[in-house]
């Protein structure tokens, strides 16, 4: 079953808070982790990828991933008002691609206040 | 560097009538794939291409048909629209398939089926 779990929003926070946006999800074969940012009437926009449970840091961004506990966040740090967007988690199987393809959350809203 | 690039952006169709919807990308990838994104529900994929000359199934490809015209186009068709199809459809690509080969998203078609 690939199921993931996003909660939709949308969460409000003012200019320089610390953000996060979580995804949890139940088929543990889910190897691969992605983030994406899609802002209103445009595609959506790959901000992080990652493999492994720990984080991984770019800039403003950093992605978790908790592999045993099925969970992966990802921290905005410093947020702007251009932050404001939906968010994405996505995830692949080991075998990746294919019939496969991304499983995606729903998005969460996101909303920083100026 | 235009990336992914559908066409058109807005359709308006009658319950019946048939649609393709066109994809091109530049980046000479090789492979495609086609999404829809309705409210609650998230990305999901319809068809992909691993690569020019093969197509296959996602997980929603009912009522639709897509076309591999060359390693740059990959369209859509909706031979007979429902008003279930009503939805924005993404096109994207990547260097190909598996984990390690992020996809780049189009802009996007809004479909409305009356």
């Amino acid at each position: 079953q690939k199921e993931v779990e996003q909660d939709p929003g949308p969460l409000s926070v003012p200019e320089g808070a610390i953000v996060s946006l979580n995804c949890t999800y139940s088929n543990s074969a889910f190897q691969y982790f992605m983030w994406y940012r899609q802002y209103s009437r445009k595609g959506p926009e790959l901000l992080m990828y990652t493999y492994s449970s720990g984080n991984k840091e770019d800039g403003r961004f950093t992605a978790q991933v908790d592999k045993s506990s099925k969970y992966i966040s990802l921290f905005i740090r410093d947020s702007q008002p251009s932050d404001s967007a939906t968010y994405l988690c996505a995830m692949t199987l080991n075998s990746g691609g294919g019939a496969d393809g991304l499983t995606f959350g729903k998005g969460t809203h996101l909303i920083i206040q100026p | 560097n235009a990336g992914v690039t559908q066409t058109p952006k807005f359709q308006v169709l009658k319950t019946g009538q048939s649609m393709t919807l066109q994809c091109a990308q530049d980046m000479n990838h090789n492979s495609m794939y086609w999404y829809r994104q309705d409210p609650g529900m998230g990305l999901r994929l319809i068809y992909y291409s691993a690569s020019e000359g093969t197509t296959d199934k996602g997980e929603v490809p009912n009522g639709y048909n897509v076309s591999r015209l060359n390693k740059r186009e990959f369209s859509l068709r909706l031979e007979s629209a429902a008003p279930s199809q009503t939805s924005v459809y993404f096109c994207a690509s990547s260097e190909g398939i598996g984990p390690h080969q992020p996809q780049h998203f189009g802009d996007g078609t809004r479909l409305s089926i009356l």
